[in-house]
């Protein structure tokens, strides 16, 4: 089961910063955070992922809680291309699989 | 980089027969799972390997799945009978383990409609 909770929708305007929360109450501490998304008809593409501090890189920014229990996930300027559904996922290692929830389906309007 | 390679994109058969859906992975990438997509279920696991090792096969449906992985570079998810229950978006994935800053990256999947 995922152990993550997210709302099933958000919309947002394009051009504007998108935020997608997601809730990890029951994280471990070795467990990081991972986002992933879905675009239609196409396989889960990585965004980025984090442990406890915040991370950036070319495609979103990460903000974790100092607790750990919840995160965000920030597209800075969202475009049409960006509709899709996003996963937050909690991971221990790399040997590991990742679990799947239902995810955020994020509607982005022009 | 060519990414996660799936074959066929597509897939008709008819309920009875055998099906046989590829992939592979990327190159260096020692682990590999196979994941279902359905409306009702969204994304399962069915299996994953790492150094062509199946760790965790207990996400696969039924005896009629199997899963092979002969060489770090190809692995094959077979269903034999098909049933129309089976119709869903088979992906593949893999990962370069056990670091955890490797992700997993994704094939385009294999639609599967079993009729």
């Amino acid at each position: 089961d995922a152990k993550t909770t997210q709302p099933p929708s958000m919309d947002c305007a394009e051009g504007r910063a998108a935020n997608l929360p997601c809730n990890h109450s029951t994280i471990s501490g070795n467990e990081y955070v991972y986002w992933y998304r879905q675009i239609h008809s196409q396989g889960p593409q990585y965004i980025i992922h984090g442990l406890k501090n915040n991370e950036t890189n070319e495609m979103a920014s990460l903000i974790i809680t100092e607790d750990r229990k919840s995160s965000t996930l920030i597209l800075p300027h969202a475009t049409l291309r960006d509709t899709a559904v996003y996963y937050c996922i909690v991971r221990a290692s790399g040997n590991t699989p990742l679990v799947f929830g239902k995810g955020t389906r994020l509607s982005v309007i022009a | 980089d060519a990414g996660v390679i799936q074959s066929p994109r597509h897939e008709v058969t008819e309920m009875g027969q055998e099906v046989t859906l590829r992939c592979k992975p990327i190159s260096g990438h020692n682990s590999l799972f196979w994941y279902r997509q359905t409306m009702m279920r969204g994304l399962e696991l069915l299996i994953y390997f790492n150094n062509n090792v199946p760790i965790d096969d207990s996400g696969m449906p039924e005896d009629r799945f199997s899963a092979k992985m002969p060489n770090a570079s190809f692995s094959t998810l077979k269903i034999q009978p098909s049933e129309p229950r089976d119709s869903a978006v088979y992906f593949c994935a893999s990962s370069l383990a056990p670091s955890v800053n490797s992700p997993l990256h994704f094939g385009n999947g294999t639609r599967l409609t079993v009729t």
